[in-house]
């Protein structure tokens, strides 16, 4: 079994600050990792994915986040938020064995982002 | 233009009446998925279909039902709505086990 914490519901932070949404997961097995963003009244759209190599992944509109496998975390960071990035995002895993079928996803973070 | 469809995107219906929402990619992805998305519990996977004919339970798979009879359909049946299936319900697709998901719009439900 897998599951996902994300242990901020909400994070609010001024436009032009640096950000960090936090992510931890439990697994009996090696995982993928994945960060989704999801603006008001649309479906989700994928950030970044972690599936091996470089702990550190790049993804879309400028977000970062990084893998520590001991300590379990996927965290989620921006250096410098614009007010567009208000959004909520979430965390989701799936198990490398077998066809990775099964995406678990945590209860999301809601990112608002002050002028 | 790649993409996942649903329909309807909003439903209002009455406890026990059959309805199905339909789901359609366009991407011939082998992987499709239903979730639920409810405040504070985030997306829960219902059932997912890894190829044609075949289907398996997710999460929360009590009181949905699926079929995966063509490629690039996956319906999903609701036989006899209750109100706790008030929800907002994305479809998503994936080419294979380690690919992006995509997904739907999103249909919101209300059972009376």
């Amino acid at each position: 079994a897998q599951s996902v914490t994300q242990l901020d519901s909400q994070v609010p932070v001024f436009e032009e600050a640096p950000v960090e949404l936090r992510c931890n997961y439990s697994s009996s097995v090696s995982v993928y990792l994945f960060w989704y963003v999801q603006y008001p009244n649309q479906g989700l759209q994928l950030l970044l994915k972690y599936l091996s190599g470089s702990t550190l992944v790049k993804g879309i509109n400028g977000f970062e986040a990084e893998f520590n496998k001991s300590q379990t975390s996927f965290h989620l960071r921006k250096p410098s938020v614009h007010i567009s990035d208000t959004a909520e995002y979430f965390c989701a895993v799936t198990s490398i064995s077998g066809s990775a079928r099964q995406l678990t996803f945590g209860s999301g973070t809601q990112l608002t982002v002050l002028p | 233009e790649a993409q996942v469809t649903q329909n309807p995107r909003y439903l209002i219906t009455v406890t026990g009446k059959k309805l199905t929402v339909t789901c359609s990619q366009n991407m011939n992805h082998e992987y499709m998925s239903w979730y639920r998305q409810d405040p504070g519990l985030g997306l829960r996977q219902i059932y997912y279909s890894m190829n044609v004919e075949v289907t398996d339970k997710g999460d929360v798979p009590e009181g949905y039902k699926v079929s995966r009879k063509e490629k690039r359909n996956f319906p999903l049946i609701l036989e006899s709505p209750s109100p706790n299936q008030t929800s907002l319900y994305f479809c998503a697709s994936k080419i294979q086990a380690r690919g992006e998901q995509f997904f739907g719009p999103g249909t919101r439900l209300t059972v009376l």
